[in-house]
């Protein structure tokens, strides 16, 4: 168990419509990355916060969004969703903002969209 | 902009015998380097790390790794798998220094442990 807490763990809905993803990161832990990973695109960054400021973009749509709150605990926005954005959904903690910092991974959220 | 590759999508090992996973990378600058491991339904595990100084790192259970920085290489190994080891790997770059600060993954290397 990383200590990384991710609900809910399975999400079923259809096109169009907007979820939120949430993640708990280890206690005290300062930054919170979110990351996608799906069979053609493999594991793809999204966007990293720390200490509820956005840190680095990746490959993040505009119909998606994120947040860290000042408890530290994130949330993910999706929007719109097309059938393209079924796939698991990873957030990972880490101490610091330090690019040396390894990251902790929670168990996913599995988003399907039919 | 930076890379990484584990050009085997599967590799195959009978318990006991050495394993090894390979991965490559390209960054601009000094890399920091990281092995993660996937098992089914679960997330990532981190590894090991490679930061700097000594060229071969020691990871979690029983693993290493070794930095060739001439080869861009970082590849993965064990003396002696075991089943339990079968599972999916990641290797990850993320430059030192500069702009660019995320941590690329690489494909994933299943590995496969058989009695």
């Amino acid at each position: 168990d990383s200590g990384v807490t991710q609900t809910p763990k399975h999400l079923i809905t259809a096109t169009g419509q907007r979820v939120t993803l949430r993640c708990s990161p280890r206690s005290g832990d300062l930054s919170v990355y979110w990351y996608q990973q799906s069979l053609d695109q493999g594991l793809q960054f999204l966007i990293q916060y720390y200490n509820g400021e956005e840190r680095a973009k990746g490959n993040i749509l505009e119909r998606f969004s994120a947040q860290q709150f000042p408890d530290l605990h994130s949330e993910l926005n999706l929007s719109s969703l097309e059938l393209g954005d079924s796939a698991l959904y990873f957030c990972a903690s880490s101490a610091g903002g330090g690019r040396a910092n390894e990251q902790f991974f929670g168990p996913g959220t599995r988003l399907t969209v039919l | 902009a930076q890379s990484v590759a584990q050009p085997e999508d599967q590799v195959n090992v009978a318990e006991g015998n050495p394993l090894t996973v390979k991965c490559t990378y390209s960054v601009s600058g000094n890399p920091y380097l990281f092995w993660y491991v996937q098992y089914p339904n679960r997330g990532l595990q981190f590894l090991l790390k490679y930061i700097t100084g000594d060229n071969l790192v020691k990871g979690s259970y029983g693993f290493e790794a070794e930095f060739n920085k001439s080869q861009t290489s970082f590849h993965l190994k064990k003396p002696s798998a075991l089943v339990s080891d079968s599972a999916l790997y990641f290797c990850a770059v993320r430059p030192n220094t500069g702009t660019a600060s995320k941590l690329t993954f690489g494909t994933g290397t299943r590995l496969q442990v058989t009695l």
